[in-house]
């Protein structure tokens, strides 16, 4: 089973701000099947960003995704005031499909 | 709208069973996989189960082989998870999901709590 380990925990920054929010795998994730997903309060995830790099349908372009093999990244590049939730990653190159605990992105 | 509704969570003791439901509008249900996700009260996300279009293959997370099967009635346009041998650990929000790999479309979960 692969283990996807989110780094920071918790980020704190304000809107109009950079975020990078990280995803390490414990193996090589095959063929860059990786996605991220935001999750805001008593409600479902929402799809941002499939097969490391591809933007889901609807999702806004400050939402880029970056990444190979153990190693992924899910900037922000402009925060709205709309951003702050938790994402989580998850692979699916090998079962079991497996997320990430997730990175809460708070208001500074 | 496109969506998928959940349905049939509750409160169930341990060993006990439940059948959830989901009902999915406004696609084309028969071409995609699709999957059922959980998320324990103020944990993380947990794949559960996936089935193919036809229903021919089915994966399942390890923690409920043998317990939960995972099926489907393309002409209702329902995806199901039956539920058996019930345990604590289980008492999560069960989700919908569109797709059996990455998952883009969600339902607003049903409720599951399992205890005495």
């Amino acid at each position: 089973e692969i283990v996807l380990t989110q780094s920071p925990a918790t980020l704190s920054l304000s809107p109009g701000e950079r975020a990078t929010l990280s995803c390490g795998a414990s193996q090589s994730v095959s063929s860059s099947y990786l996605a991220w997903y935001q999750q805001k309060p008593g409600l479902a995830p929402r799809l941002l960003i499939y097969d490391a790099s591809s933007r889901a349908t609807g999702i806004p372009d400050r939402f880029s995704g970056s990444g190979s093999g153990t190693d992924f990244t899910l900037t922000i590049s402009r925060l709205e005031p709309e951003d702050f939730a938790v994402y989580y990653c998850q692979q699916y190159g090998s079962s079991p499909r497996t997320f990430g605990q997730g990175t809460k992105l708070e208001i500074k | 709208e496109v969506q998928l509704v959940e349905s049939g969570g509750g409160l169930v003791q341990p060993g006990g069973s439940l059948r959830l439901s989901c009902a999915a509008s406004r696609f084309t249900f028969s071409n995609y996989w699709m999957s059922w996700v959980r998320q324990a009260p103020g944990k993380g996300l947990e794949w559960v189960a996936s089935i193919k279009q036809d229903g021919s293959e089915k994966h399942y997370v390890d923690s409920v082989k043998g317990r939960f099967t995972i099926s489907r009635d393309n002409a209702k346009n329902s995806l199901y998870l039956q539920m058996n041998s019930l345990r604590a650990e289980d008492t999560a929000v069960y989700y919908c999901a569109r797709g059996g790999w990455h998952f883009d479309l969600w339902g607003r979960g049903t409720l599951v709590t399992v205890s005495s």
